[in-house]
């Protein structure tokens, strides 16, 4: 009953560094996202992967990239942190890519950049 | 412009005291209105989804409704375990599966 797995849970990043958030899901889903959530602002969409081999630009996409690594994974990349990228990162699933799939969301991962 | 507007941003209820959250939509080609429960520290839970006007759906103390511009989510009385953020989420017509997404209700019911 896991669901979707993140990790790390918490990470202090410097200006400049860079990292990369894990995700992984165990319900067979075809599609994963990765979305933030910021203080006052609804959870924002970065990237998406509709079926494993494809990803494509969300709403707020700049500062990041994503691989789909299987059908199970798919990492989110910061490859030079700023402070405006402190946030809390969730991952999530869906069975399928259309609209008015049911999207299942990780546990969050806490990640300050100073 | 695409947009879902949640009110109040914040209800303080007493154990038994009925109440209704609102989610208000203005979004193109709506396929499906979601509802989620967030507790401090987690991720969002999926409680309901509902898909077209006069829809109705129910997990005990909990009922979402759906009409074409808004839906509510009613909670008949609540216990202290519902306090949360509820959002509310609305996913548009187009190719692809993206919700937008509410600022959330925070309820905290009181003994």
């Amino acid at each position: 009953n896991a669901g979707v797995t993140q990790t790390p849970k918490f990470q202090v990043l410097k200006t400049g560094q860079s990292m990369t958030l894990q995700c992984a899901q165990d319900m067979n889903h075809n599609s994963m996202y990765w979305y933030r959530q910021d203080p006052g602002m609804g959870l924002r969409l970065i990237y998406y992967s509709a079926s494993e081999g494809t990803t494509d630009k969300g709403e707020v996409p700049n500062g990041y990239n994503v691989s789909r690594l299987n059908k199970r994974e798919f990492s989110l990349r910061l490859e030079s942190a700023a402070p405006s990228q402190t946030s809390v990162y969730f991952c999530a699933s869906s069975a399928l890519p259309g609209p008015g799939n049911t999207i299942y969301f990780g546990e969050g991962s806490w990640l300050t950049v100073v | 412009e695409d947009q879902v507007t949640q009110s109040p941003e914040a209800l303080r209820l007493q154990e038994g005291e009925s109440s209704s959250l609102n989610c208000s939509y203005t979004v193109s080609g709506l396929r499906g209105l979601f509802w989620y429960r967030q507790d401090p520290g987690k991720g969002p839970e999926f409680l309901f989804t509902l898909y077209s006007a006069g829809e109705e759906k129910e997990k005990e103390r909990l009922k979402a409704t759906l009409t074409k511009k808004e839906s509510f989510l009613h909670i008949t009385a609540p216990k202290p375990e519902d306090s949360a953020t509820y959002l509310c989420a609305a996913s548009k017509g187009g190719a692809t599966n993206k919700l937008i997404f509410g600022t959330g209700t925070l309820l905290a019911v009181q003994p």
